[in-house]
Formats: structure tokens, sequence, C-alpha cells
């Protein structure tokens, strides 16, 4: 259980271009999803935290503007990196936790990641 | 100070060793804690939790120290499947929404 599935796996587009990402939870409802960022050699960091029906929670030096997330149900959540450019290229990694409480000792099921190149 | 710290490594080990890596942490309020192993250019993959009592499964045992702020990977009879990067996580108690600060990795290679 706890399957995590993201789309696409792979984009690569020109500078200006819009790109939507879909993280989808198959098996599970997710009330809140996470979108991370990894560039090569470093560690995963925290973009925005995303809530079923609400806005999402953007981490400090994270453009809301720029990456625009949408979290319309219980299953899935978009983050949409708007008018990107080459700086925006990374490897772009959604997860969600089937449960959590109030002490968040639930482990977080990440999805495939998105490798996303900015031309 | 970063709030995870893990050495990177690499770690060169030969098969059947046994290797172990350290992550601390900063936050002495931290709740949860988690090992994850992410191979090159994939998602992270939960290993395991890792428990105030400290628990085994199969060949990987973790622990806890919270006096000293820092867990622990134990990997017993490395196998040439267990290169990859290890990633320490810990939850903060002060975030509402459980966040994942992540350390940077200690990346594994196992030898024939």
């Amino acid at each position: 259980g706890a399957v995590v599935s993201q789309h696409p796996s792979r984009v690569i587009c020109k500078s200006g271009t819009s790109v939507k990402i879909e993280c989808r939870s198959l098996d599970f409802q997710a009330t809140t999803m996470f979108w991370y960022r990894q560039f090569p050699k470093q560690s995963l960091m925290l973009m925005a935290t995303s809530n079923e029906g609400s806005k999402a929670t953007y981490e400090q030096g994270v453009e809301k503007d720029k990456f625009l997330i949408n979290h319309a149900s219980l299953t899935l959540s978009t983050l949409t990196v708007t008018s990107a450019h080459p700086e925006d290229s990374s490897f772009y990694i959604c997860s969600a936790s089937d449960g959590g409480g109030a002490q968040g000792n639930q482990p977080q099921h990440f999805g495939d990641g998105t490798r996303l190149s900015i031309l | 100070r970063k709030e995870v710290e893990q050495d990177p490594g690499p770690f060169n080990v030969p098969e059947g060793a046994t290797v172990a890596f350290n992550c601390t942490y900063s936050n002495s309020a931290s709740q949860s804690f988690f090992w994850y192993r992410q191979d090159c250019r994939k998602e992270p993959k939960l290993l395991m939790s890792v428990y105030s009592s400290g628990n085994e499964d199969g060949r990987f045992t973790a622990q806890l120290n919270r006096a000293s702020q820092y867990i622990s990977l134990l990997i017993r009879d490395s196998k040439l499947s267990d290169s990859a990067t290890y990633l320490c996580v810990v939850t903060p108690v002060y975030s509402g929404t459980y966040k994942y600060i992540f350390g940077t990795g200690t990346r594994l290679k196992v030898l024939a």
C-alpha cells in the first residue's frame, strides 16, 4: 500500500514554458502532500506543503507565484512551474503520508520524481 | 549549523562488511526519525523508522540517542545492492504539519 504516483517523469522544454507536474496517492487519501526539489549532489529541500482545499504553505525563499500548487482533491496535488528558466532545472519530488495524526510519526511516501530540464 | 548533518562519505566497504552511519540533529525537541535510501536519480524509499528503544529489520539496525542528539544506522553483511545514498530524516516538533528535514545523505559503495 501507500503508493504515490508522479507524472511526468521527465520534461525537457524551452525557457518561458510553464510545466505542470501531477502527484497522486493511489491507494490512500492524502490530506497533506509535500513538494521537494533536489539539485545534483544535494539533499531534498522542501518547497511547500500542499493542503487539500486550502492554500499551500511555502517555505522561505520559494516564490509562490512561480511555483503554483493546487490540491483539489484528497488524492491529487499539482505543481506548476510558471515561465520556467534554466535555473529551474531540477529533480522535483512529491510525497504524501497515509496518516500522521498530531505527532507526525507516519512516514512519507514519495513519488517517482520529475526530472525537469529547461533549455 | 545545519539542522540535520551527515557525513557525505563515500563509504567504500567490501561485501559482507558491517558499516555504520551517524546523523546528528540540532533541535532537541525533534519527535520522529527515519532512514531512507535513495538510488542515483531515483526517489527516496523508506528504509525504516527509528524508535526510541532502537529497532532492527533484518540486517539493518537503527538507534536513537536523544541525549547526544543523533541517530545511527548499522548495516550488517553488506550486499552489493546496498550501494545507495542513505538519508537521515528528522521531524521537528515545532512543525505543525510534521515537515521532514533531510540530511545531505551518506553515500555507500559496497565493493565485490
